[in-house]
Parts: structure tokens; C-alpha cells; sequence
């Protein structure tokens, strides 16, 4: 099976701009959470989402937008980028929603977003 | 919240000798409590959880976790360290806040220098 897929892998945005990030879950998983990891820092969350409902959502501006679709696939858009957004967003796929907390998330490889 | 804190910036260890990478946490409740690791470049990789039981976890890599409640730490240790064992390693806690679903709020990383 394939892990988790987030493209693109890298990109560089200008400030103001918008952008959309996606991840493919692992065949069978059902729930996506998105985690921004600035330089020197731990994972944040942003959010959640199962069965294509958002079920958590962290402490981020309302520029910070998801969804998911049918397929389970998801995608993080942003509005309005700022020089802060700068980061490596990170996608994590589970089974189920409750297991995943007891059993450890799969996360992708990121995307490496810089904005200039 | 449910936090963790990683009090260390960087270890180093020489290799073939014992390593300690520290944590400690913050909660209300029963911790759920999980070590990652990430390469350059990569996303996180799971390493180890504690939900309930034995307070001596063992994962991935032979890494084990000793939860200790009395000193509020998840410590994270192998008997013989490798050169392969040098990454940025991350301690996290599932938050309990109904907003956020699942979350896993993450310490900010210790940062494992083994040398030959």
C-alpha cells in the first residue's frame, strides 16, 4: 500500500496569494488531520476531518480553509498568505477517528511552502 | 490544555552507548501519550504510545518509553544508541479540548546527535 501522499512537495507563494495544498489518506483510512510545523518547532494542528465532516479544528485564522471529498482525499487552502505562513504542512491519515488517537497517526512527507 | 514540555534542545550520545530523550506532560485526566520521529526532510514517523498498562512501552527501532505518573514524564530511551538513531524526535499528548477532535498536541522537539 501506498503511505500517505501530499503534493505538491514544494512551492513558493508571494504574499497575498492563495494556495492549496492536498494529501491522498492511506486505501481505507477515512480520516485526514492537517498539522503546520514551523521551523524549530512542533507539529500545530489545524484540523481535522472524518467521513468528510470536520471533527477538530485548531487555533488558526479563518484564512485557513479544508475539506474532504468522498474519496477521503483532503485539501488545505489558505488565503492571503503571510511571510508567517512559511512552513511544512503535514498531512496524517487514520482508520478510524478514535483509534487513531490510540494508535498513532500515518503522516505524509509534507509540503515545504514558502512565501516571499 | 494537554501539553507536553521537552526540556532538551539536543542530545548527544556517543554511539553503542544508552540514550535518554526527555518529556514531560501536562494533563487532565489519563495521558495518551506518543513519541515520533522525523528525518530531514520527512514527516513524522510513529514511534511508540502509552495509553494504559505497563508503564515500560517498547516500539520501533528498540525504543521504549518509560511513562512514570509520579514525576509526570514519558522518557524516551534505547540501551544502544546508532548513528542511523540521529533525527529530531517529538514527544505529543492527545488534547481533550471537544474542539479539536483528536489532536495531538506536540512538544517542540529534541534534536539526537549520535557520533561514532
Amino acid at each position: 500500500d501506498a503511505g500517505v501522499t501530499q503534493s505538491p512537495t514544494h512551492l513558493i507563494k508571494t504574499r497575498g496569494q492563495h494556495v492549496t495544498l492536498r494529501c491522498s489518506p492511506i486505501s481505507g483510512h477515512k480520516s485526514v488531520s492537517w498539522y503546520q510545523q514551523v521551523l524549530g518547532q512542533g507539529p500545530q494542528f489545524i484540523f481535522q476531518y472524518y467521513e468528510k465532516e470536520e471533527r477538530g479544528r485548531g487555533n488558526f485564522p479563518d484564512r485557513f480553509s479544508a475539506r474532504q471529498f468522498p474519496n477521503y482525499s483532503s485539501e488545505l487552502n489558505v488565503n492571503a498568505l503571510l511571510l508567517g505562513d512559511s512552513a511544512l504542512y503535514l498531512c496524517a491519515s487514520s482508520r478510524l477517528l478514535q483509534r487513531a488517537s490510540n494508535y498513532g497517526y500515518t503522516f505524509g512527507s509534507g509540503t515545504r511552502l514558502t512565501v516571499v | 490544555a494537554q501539553s507536553v514540555a521537552q526540556p532538551e534542545d539536543q542530545v548527544n550520545v556517543a554511539e553503542g552507548n544508552p540514550l535518554t530523550v526527555k518529556c514531560t506532560y501536562s494533563v487532565s485526566g489519563n495521558p495518551y501519550l506518543f513519541w515520533y520521529v522525523q528525518y530531514p526532510n520527512r514527516g513524522l514517523q510513529f514511534l511508540l504510545k502509552y495509553i494504559t498498562g505497563d508503564n515500560l512501552v517498547k516500539g520501533s527501532y528498540g525504543f521504549e518509553a518509560e511513562f512514570n505518573k509520579s514525576q509526570t514524564s514519558f522518557h524516551l530511551k534505547k540501551p544502544s544508541a546508532l548513528v542511523s538513531d540521529s533525527a529530531l524526535y517529538f514527544c505529543a499528548v492527545r488534547d481533550a479540548n471537544s474542539n479539536s477532535g483528536y489532536a495531538l498536541n506536540f512538544g517542540k522537539g529534541t534534536s539526537l546527535l549520535v557520533t561514532p
